[in-house]
């Protein structure tokens, strides 16, 4: 089945500076690639997702890049702000198949 | 709000009793998703049902089980319940492949 490994698994950051998480599937039929933002006590949601005809996609201040070749992908955040400190989760899945998510990232933004 | 309601909130227990935790999809989603979320743990998938029929499992134990009834509510029976079995249980929606939309999850500690 489908592994998916996210790292770092905790990132500290000052408000204002880039965060880059980074995750590595397994499976090369993988084809969709969401990311999950779950703060403290709340559920996760998703905040942005690519499928894998898209080397890229942006949303604002997020950002999410696809190398298929490599079988990894990674979320970028510019500016960041106190509110973006959550545990983030990347998930990758094919067709019909359920997501794995990778273990969480909880990213903390600095004042 | 995204639209999937579970019930309870907040669920103490003792070991080796039984609970039941309940789930509402969104109003049109036919697939309904069980993750387990222990402390500093990420998501593990438990189990899916998609349109009243089991369709996907995964870590689930033998002493849990799931139902999805004609209105497309869904229930997750946890028995023999274990000090290890403490933990946050979401229950997620989709229409069909693609972005979940989760509960704000049920807290079970079992004492």
């Amino acid at each position: 089945g489908e592994n998916v490994e996210q790292h770092p698994s905790t990132l500290s950051v000052q408000e204002g500076d880039s965060a880059v998480i980074k995750c590595t599937y397994s499976d090369s039929a993988s084809n969709y690639f969401p990311w999950y933002k779950q703060e403290l006590g709340k559920r996760p949601q998703l905040i942005i997702d690519i499928r894998s005809n898209v080397g890229e996609k942006k949303d604002q201040r997020i950002a999410v890049t696809l190398n298929k070749t490599a079988k990894h992908f990674s979320l970028h955040i510019t500016e960041t702000q106190p509110e973006d400190s959550a545990v983030y989760f990347c998930a990758a899945s094919r067709g019909s198949y359920i997501p794995t998510f990778g273990r969480g990232t909880s990213l903390i933004v600095h004042p | 709000d995204s639209g999937v309601t579970q019930t309870p909130k907040h669920l103490i227990t003792a070991t080796g009793q039984r609970v039941t935790l309940r789930c509402s999809p969104r109003s049109g989603d036919l697939s309904v998703y069980w993750y387990q979320q222990s402390l500093d743990q990420g998501l593990q998938f438990l189990i899916q049902y998609y349109n009243g029929e089991e369709r996907a499992k995964g870590n689930i134990l033998e002493r849990f089980s799931a139902q999805q009834f004609p209105d497309l509510h869904s229930e997750l029976n946890l028995s023999s319940l274990e000090l290890g079995d403490s933990a946050l249980y979401f229950c997620a929606s989709s229409v069909e492949v693609g972005e979940q939309f989760f509960g704000p999850g049920t807290r079970l500690t079992v004492l």
